[in-house]
Order: C-alpha cells, then structure tokens, then sequence
C-alpha cells in the first residue's frame, strides 16, 4: 500500500522558519495537501495543490513540491502554529488516499 | 459559511450498532462529496471512503470495505457513518469532511468537522 513519510517532530524558536517534510514515490505526478491539526478544534486545510494557500491562512504558511517530497514551509513560526501537521496525497492511480504520519510541531 | 456540524459523543459495547451522522449547512449540499477519516488515540489521520450526496455514489478504502457503512439523506443534508457491530479496536475519533466537485480519483478534504468520539468498551 501507498504511504507517505514525514518526520515524527519538528521544533523551532519563535520566528523562525518551520519545515516540514513529506515523501512518497507519487509525489512528482500527484498533489500534496496540508492539514493542521489542533486540540479540541477541527482540522483546518493551509495547503492545496502543493503551493496554494486557501483564503484566511496566513501568508507565513507556503507549501511546495520537488520530486518525491513535498514540504509544507511556516516562515517567522509562531507560538500559535504549534500543531500536528499531516500531508495528505494519492498513488499513481489515484485509487490509494493516503495521509502521512503526521509531525507535530514545537515553537518555543 | 461552510459548517459541518457532527453528532455528539458516543459509549458503546461490543456488538452494538452505530450511526453518527455530520449535517453540512453554507453550501449545496448535494454538489460536494462527503468523505470520513478514522484518528485513533494518539495516533495518525486514516482515510475511510466518501459518498457523493447526488448519487450516493461511494469508495471505501480497502481497509473499510465492508466493516462500515457511508450514506446521505438529501433532504437534510446529512451524512452518515454506520457501524452493524462495534469492536473495541473502533474506538477513535472520526470526522466527516467535505471535499470539492472534482473527480473521484482527486478528491481532498477542503473542510472538517470537529469530530466524533465513539468509545468501544464493555
């Protein structure tokens, strides 16, 4: 079955620049999307289509795409950023939805 | 405004049936699929499937198929989730989604809801 990989934590001062990583072998032909998850909140979509940022998510949040990974990118992090991230993709057929792992993100 | 509003929290045993139910309101209801994803605690988001309101059109992940049951009731813009017989291993958290009018093959969740707790234990 199709997986996608990210790291399990990824931890940044305030202000700095957060990435986040995601690979999996469809990603050249395939979109990612980005998730971010908070407790006791619902889901919220910040990346679509590898680099488009829906309306209301701030423009520090910035995805892209080369090869087999795609990187989700929050430049100047805030404290209010921290969250789990998830990427969310298809395979080559289009048949397998798959989310990754998930990496949860630490700014202090 | 794009709301998905879920049912509340469930306590079940082992064996029993289930349906929780996301009703989508500030939008056409019948234009967008719905999809379902499974958290269990402390861990990762899993895919389940997503049905199209207009034809009740549905795709499991091969993991769900024929363990749960997705359908939609038009007429109140309501989506649902049913499970015939519970295991403990159900117990998670499940949150509907919408995704766009796109193709089945490149579906993606735009909205969530805030979720489902459903607790499996005798």
């Amino acid at each position: 079955s199709y997986e996608l990989t990210q790291p399990p934590s990824v931890s940044v001062s305030p202000g700095q620049a957060a990435r986040i990583t995601c690979s999996g072998d469809a990603l050249p032909k395939k979109y990612a999307y980005w998730y971010q998850l908070k407790s006791g909140q619902a889901p919220v979509l910040v990346i679509y289509d590898d680099n488009k940022r829906p309306s209301g998510i701030p423009e520090r949040f910035s995805g892209s795409s080369s090869g087999t990974m795609a990187t989700l990118t929050i430049t100047g992090a805030l404290v209010e950023d921290e969250a789990d991230y998830y990427c969310y993709s298809r395979d080559n057929s289009g048949d397998s939805v798959v989310f990754g792992g998930g990496t949860k993100l630490t700014v202090l | 405004e794009v709301q998905l509003v879920q049912s509340g929290a469930e306590v079940k045993k082992p064996g029993e049936s289930l349906k929780i139910s996301c009703k989508g309101s500030g939008y056409i209801f019948t234009n967008y699929w719905i999809g379902w994803v499974r958290q269990m605690p402390g861990k990762g988001l899993e895919w389940m499937g997503i049905i199209h309101p207009s034809d009740s059109r549905a795709r499991y992940s091969p993991s769900f198929q024929g363990l749960v049951t997705l359908s939609v009731d038009t007429a109140t813009s309501t989506a649902y989730l049913q499970w015939s017989s519970l295991r403990a291993s159900d117990t998670a958290t499940f949150y509907c989604v919408r995704s766009p009018p796109v193709d089945v093959t490149s579906v993606y969740p735009d909205y969530w809801g805030p979720g489902t707790r459903v607790t499996v234990a005798s």
